[in-house]
């Protein structure tokens, strides 16, 4: 199994400018989550999906931030208009409620930089 | 906001010797897991303690849970630099008490093994 693949792994934009992060889950998964990492605030969850369904996004920060997951093997966090503040580390993870009731899968992580 | 919160921050020892990291949480919980992170990596699930649960071992690793103080503590026994990296405790809050998937991590306590 190839785990669970973010792209890109390094993003650098401008403020203003619209950031899509993406993720593959682990085949079989039917949950999904999107955390953001940074020294100040640690790692915290934006929101997580089951099959397909956003189920909690009480941790996404603003409305500049959208997720979607339009099928069982991709999503995306999308920032738009991208601030210096969301520079951060983002990571996606996925879980198979039947085989790991609560292990999570994590993702190599997107850097992300905003100027 | 944190759950867990991991003690010390940081810890430096010889290949060898045993490393301790401590975790307290202020809420009941479901279960309590450990992720390794090596730098610049996602997160990687090592062990889950439930709350009915006051020790487990898996390799090298031994968790002990006590939830009437609501600590946790990692031991890594004969440390390799290997394990050289941050460690997290996550907490899954009971059901009854809104907890569901979500992992509530804190902030992390960075080991160097030093060869």
């Amino acid at each position: 199994d190839a785990g669970v693949i973010q792209s890109p792994r390094h993003e650098v934009t401008e403020m203003g400018q619209e950031v899509t992060l993406r993720c593959k889950p682990i085949s079989g998964h039917d949950y999904l989550f999107w955390y953001r990492q940074t020294m100040m605030r640690g790692l915290e969850l934006l929101i997580y999906f089951n099959n397909n369904v956003p189920i909690d996004d009480s941790g996404m920060p603003e409305d500049r931030f959208s997720a979607k997951m339009p099928n069982a093997s991709f999503s995306t966090l999308k920032i738009q208009p991208s601030e210096p503040r969301d520079s951060a580390v983002y990571f996606c993870a996925s879980r198979n409620r039947r085989t790991s009731p609560y292990e999570q899968y994590f993702g190599p992580g997107t850097r992300l930089t905003v100027t | 906001s944190q759950q867990g919160e991991e003690d010390p921050q940081a810890l430096s020892i010889q290949e060898g010797e045993n490393a301790t990291m401590n975790c307290s949480y202020k809420t009941s919980i479901n279960n309590l897991q450990w992720y390794r992170q090596n730098s610049g990596r996602g997160l990687v699930h090592l062990i889950l303690i439930r709350s009915n649960e006051r020790e487990k071992h898996s390799g090298r690793l031994r968790v002990t849970l006590d939830t009437s103080k609501k600590s946790s503590s990692l031991l890594i026994t004969a440390s390799r630099a290997a394990d050289t990296a941050s460690y997290f405790c996550a907490t899954v809050l009971p059901y009854a008490q809104g907890g569901s998937e979500k992992l509530v991590f804190g902030k992390g306590t960075k080991l160097t093994v030093n060869p």
